[in-house]
């Protein structure tokens, strides 16, 4: 089966902690995308990958980070300095960055500090 | 400021009408727009994608059109069933970067 997966499905945080949430894809697509998911509020981005090796951030990067050392893999770190970061998080892929590919979805990632 | 606006924020309909969702946006400098499902705690389901030469796009009982010039863009969604019942974001691409920018939402519930 083709797609993307992410885990875990429930998370929680206590405070002060980092936790780091997994984005996986084997469809074999260059860029991959982070969103966060908030109620009444709609998705926004958070970071993006166009190729392995390189990111950029996104409109609401404070608090977060990322890597991307494989193709298949874009892990997301929730950090202590996300003020706020219970919400839904939501990873995407795509064939690449070029305006014109859609955007696929996991099943997301909802996490709750405690 | 680019914006995507989905009204209403929540719809009703008995099973078996036709419907229409709407999305609107403030630049129409846009390289694409793409419809998409939520079904509650689950990810996005891409529905459609519009490119901008595009005036519209059909999958099954669904068909999006784009209007760019008005900034407009609208689900209509044929013979509904209870199976459509979710909410529906509609997302537009300003540049090559893939940032998507999303509406709130249309929360669709059709009663059987």
């Amino acid at each position: 089966d083709g797609g993307i997966t992410q885990s875990p499905k429930y998370l929680f945080r206590k405070e002060g902690q980092n936790v780091t949430l997994s984005c996986e894809q084997n469809l074999n697509h260059d860029a991959m995308y982070w969103y966060r998911q908030d109620p009444g509020q709609g998705l926004r981005l958070i970071y993006y990958s166009q190729i392995v090796n390189d990111f950029q951030k996104g409109d609401i990067a404070e608090g977060y980070s990322v890597s991307r050392e494989k193709k298949e893999s874009f892990p997301l770190t929730v950090t202590s300095a996300q003020k706020n970061p219970t919400a839904f998080y939501l990873c995407a892929s795509s064939i690449s960055s070029d305006s014109y590919n859609e955007q696929f979805f996991g099943p997301g990632t909802r996490l709750t500090v405690l | 400021k680019q914006e995507v606006t989905q009204i209403p924020a929540a719809l009703s309909v008995p099973e078996g009408e036709n419907l229409v969702l709407n999305c609107s946006f403030t630049d129409s400098a846009i390289y694409n727009l793409q419809w998409f499902r939520q079904d509650p705690g689950k990810g996005l389901t891409s529905l459609l994608l519009i490119q901008s030469s595009q005036r519209e796009q059909t999958s099954g009982r669904l068909n999006a059109s784009l209007d760019k010039s008005s900034g407009r863009s609208t689900l209509y969604i044929a013979a509904s069933q209870p199976g459509d019942s979710a909410t529906y974001l509609c997302a537009v691409r300003y540049n090559q970067g893939g940032k998507l920018i999303f509406g709130q939402g249309t929360e669709l519930s059709v009663k059987p």
